[in-house]
């Protein structure tokens, strides 16, 4: 167990609609980041948090945003749902402290299914 | 970041060593090598990190040759929970972003 827990576990959307992630760091944690992935595939990263402001953002849309608060949990938000939006959404944290070795701890995943 | 190349499948047996190799040839100077393991519907996990010969935890073993230009991931023993993906990365630990392949699938056989 990593201590980074994210909610729902699963969720079914449809096409269109708006729908939010819930992560929540390990204990000590001030960065999270957001990973897309598609079946089959390896995680694509979305963007990362480093004490409430965006850090770093991958090739995804501006309908992909984020946010995180000053207990360092984040949520992940999409909108305009698309097809391909289907995959496992997972959430790292991490301490960072200009460490190179500085390690990313992956929660569960919310599996999002859109229709 | 370097761009990893690693075979898409191996099998094994239950009480066999697996080897999982990986190659970076354009690896940075800073660039750090680690490997996650992903079972189904879970994150992937941190498995071992290095930078440069041998590292070994209670997990399994890293192999960097001197050029550092690829790396072996060595599993002593695997059992049939070993059966997942493995991820090789390179990057700079600190980055904000880590960048996955798609990985070895790994099946352990009985």
């Amino acid at each position: 167990e990593t201590g980074v827990t994210q909610s729902p576990t699963h969720l079914i959307k449809t096409r269109g609609q708006q729908v939010t992630l819930r992560c929540s760091s390990q204990s000590g944690h001030n960065t999270v980041s957001w990973y897309q992935q598609a079946l089959g595939q390896g995680p694509q990263f979305i963007f990362q948090y480093y004490r409430e402001e965006e850090n770093g953002r991958g090739n995804f849309p501006p309908r992909f945003s984020g946010l995180q608060f000053p207990n360092y949990s984040s949520e992940l938000n999409v909108n305009a749902l698309e097809l391909d939006d289907s995959a496992l959404y997972l959430c790292a944290s991490s301490h960072w402290t200009g460490d190179p070795t500085d390690t990313q701890y992956f929660g569960p995943g919310t599996r999002l299914t859109v229709l | 970041l370097a761009k990893t190349t690693q075979p898409i499948s191996m099998d094994s047996y239950e009480g066999q060593e697996v080897n999982i190799t990986c190659s970076h040839n354009n690896i940075a100077t800073n660039d750090y090598i680690t490997w996650y393991q992903q079972f189904p519907s879970q994150g992937p996990r941190f498995i071992i990190q290095g930078y440069k010969t041998k590292v070994t935890n209670e997990v399994a073993s890293l192999f960097i040759p001197a050029d550092r230009k690829s790396s072996t991931l060595s599993l002593p023993r695997v059992s049939l929970s070993d059966t997942a993906v493995y991820y090789c990365l390179v990057g700079p630990l600190n980055t904000d972003k880590l960048i996955f392949g798609t990985g070895t699938r790994l099946q352990v056989f009985p």
